[in-house]
């Protein structure tokens, strides 16, 4: 089945340094892929849709200079925090589409990258 | 705006007991919903779609477009049924396909 990884599981760094998270399509080629930021106990929220070849969709009251996103090919998207404050702390899981980027595609998530800014 | 709202953070069943997750959502359009269920330790996985109309694991869920709500159902629930279940809706045309969540519930099942 498809299958989406995520890199890495865990990280932990310090305030003022920036995280790069990576998303892969392990066994689909993927047109979109989304990144959502999941708090403690609460739902996942959206943060911005990543298309292959062309600029991330955020979502409102996302920044998007500070969340930068990047899907350079059909099987990797990354998330990068830039200067990450203890604010940023929070589960970031993305989520890939294999097919032709209908809007109809069934999502499948990777298994999360829990970040700790200190 | 898309909304789901799934009102039980936990819920908490005997083994064998019929269990039923609410959801209800608000969309002004044809909406698509979902159940995904996330099992300990492990990823959000697809349980369910409304347009495929199947059962997964003896789980059913019909869209009630009059009551605007997805209520996941099993008539006998199983130790490992437990997990986090979440609603989601997805909309229709332009940007609406993004998916939105509720807030889950977090399924027991006793033994």
């Amino acid at each position: 089945g498809a299958v989406v990884s995520q890199h890495p599981s865990r990280v932990i760094c310090k305030s003022g340094t920036s995280v790069k998270i990576e998303c892969r399509s392990l066994d689909f080629q993927a047109t979109t892929m989304f990144w959502y930021r999941q708090f403690p106990k609460q739902s996942l929220m959206l943060m911005a849709t990543s298309n292959e070849g062309s600029k991330a969709t955020y979502e409102q009251g996302v920044e998007k200079d500070k969340f930068l996103i990047n899907h350079a090919s059909l099987t990797l998207s990354t998330l990068t925090v830039t200067s990450a404050h203890p604010e940023d702390s929070s589960f970031y899981i993305c989520s890939a589409s294999p097919g032709q980027g209908a809007p109809t595609d069934t999502q499948y998530f990777g298994p999360g990258t829990r970040l700790t800014v200190l | 705006a898309q909304r789901v709202t799934q009102p039980e953070k936990l819920l908490s069943v005997f083994k064998g007991a019929p269990v039923e997750l609410k959801c209800n959502y608000s969309y002004s359009g044809s909406p698509e919903l979902f159940w995904y269920v996330q099992y300990s330790r492990q990823r959000l996985q697809l349980l369910l779609r409304h347009i495929s109309r199947e059962s997964i694991k003896g789980f059913t869920a019909d869209l009630n477009k009059g009551e605007t709500s997805f209520h996941l159902k099993k008539p006998f629930a199983q130790e490992e049924d437990s997990a986090m279940y979440y609603c989601a809706l997805r909309g229709s045309g332009g940007s609406n396909y993004k998916l939105t969540f509720g807030k889950g519930t977090l399924l027991t099942v006793n033994p």
